[in-house]
């Protein structure tokens, strides 16, 4: 069966910009996760999403906002890119958010 | 905050068992714990979890104490294209049903030829 598939994955913004990330979750999987990856940081939660809800939040400014649709596809949105949100994002599917996690090979984002 | 104590850093002959230790003390009754690992750039990659019996799948093994306050998964050949950085990980449960990974620094094992 197909992985989760994230798009795009190499994307350059500039300071001020706003971004869009995509990411389709293995079929039937309804839980889909975000984290981010720095150097610095390591692996760090953003938010879950569960039947077009967003259960779970970790600490990112609000400029970090996400959604799902019905067929579980999620997007996540950065607004006013900062230097720091350089990073490779990293989405996540599970059946239920319960269970297993998949990952996707991430998007790696590089504001200039 | 990451709830699992991790060496930085380990070695492993080609063809040998690598043996990763974890720490975490502090995990509750139903948390499980989950190791992933993560191949440079790459999505981390499941690899094995459990609650407190010792478990085995065609990746790896893990073993759980007794006190369930530490682990330890065991590659038991391995190659080349094992090596990466290995996270353990406790199952967080936030708010009922809604879970998260929070992945600490991690174990970068070195595997050589």
């Amino acid at each position: 069966k197909a992985g989760v598939t994230q798009t795009p994955r190499y994307l350059i913004k500039t300071r001020g910009q706003q971004v869009t990330l995509s990411c389709s979750p293995i079929s039937g999987h309804r839980s889909v996760s975000w984290y981010q990856q720095t150097p610095g940081q390591g692996l760090q939660f953003l938010f879950e999403y569960f039947s077009e809800t967003q259960r779970n939040k970790g600490n990112f400014p609000g400029r970090f906002s996400g959604r799902q649709f019905s067929n579980s596809r999620s997007e996540m949105n950065v607004s006013t890119l900062e230097l720091g949100d350089s990073a490779l994002y990293l989405c996540a599917s599970s059946l239920t958010g319960g269970d297993g996690y998949t990952f996707g090979s991430g998007t790696r984002l590089t504001v200039v | 905050d990451a709830k699992t104590t991790q060496p930085t850093s380990m070695d492993c002959a080609e063809g040998r068992a690598a043996n990763l230790p974890c720490n975490h003390s502090t995990i509750s009754g139903n948390e499980y714990v989950y190791w992933y690992r993560q191949i440079h750039s790459q999505g981390p990659q499941y690899i094995i979890h459990g609650l407190k019996n010792n478990e085995t799948n065609e990746m790896a093994s893990l073993i759980i104490t007794e006190d369930r306050k530490s682990s330890t998964l065991i590659l038991p050949h391995a190659t080349l294209r094992d090596t990466a950085v290995y996270y353990c990980i406790v199952r967080v449960v936030v708010g009922g049903a809604t879970n998260k990974l929070i992945f600490g620094t991690g174990t970068l094992l070195a595997v050589q030829p």
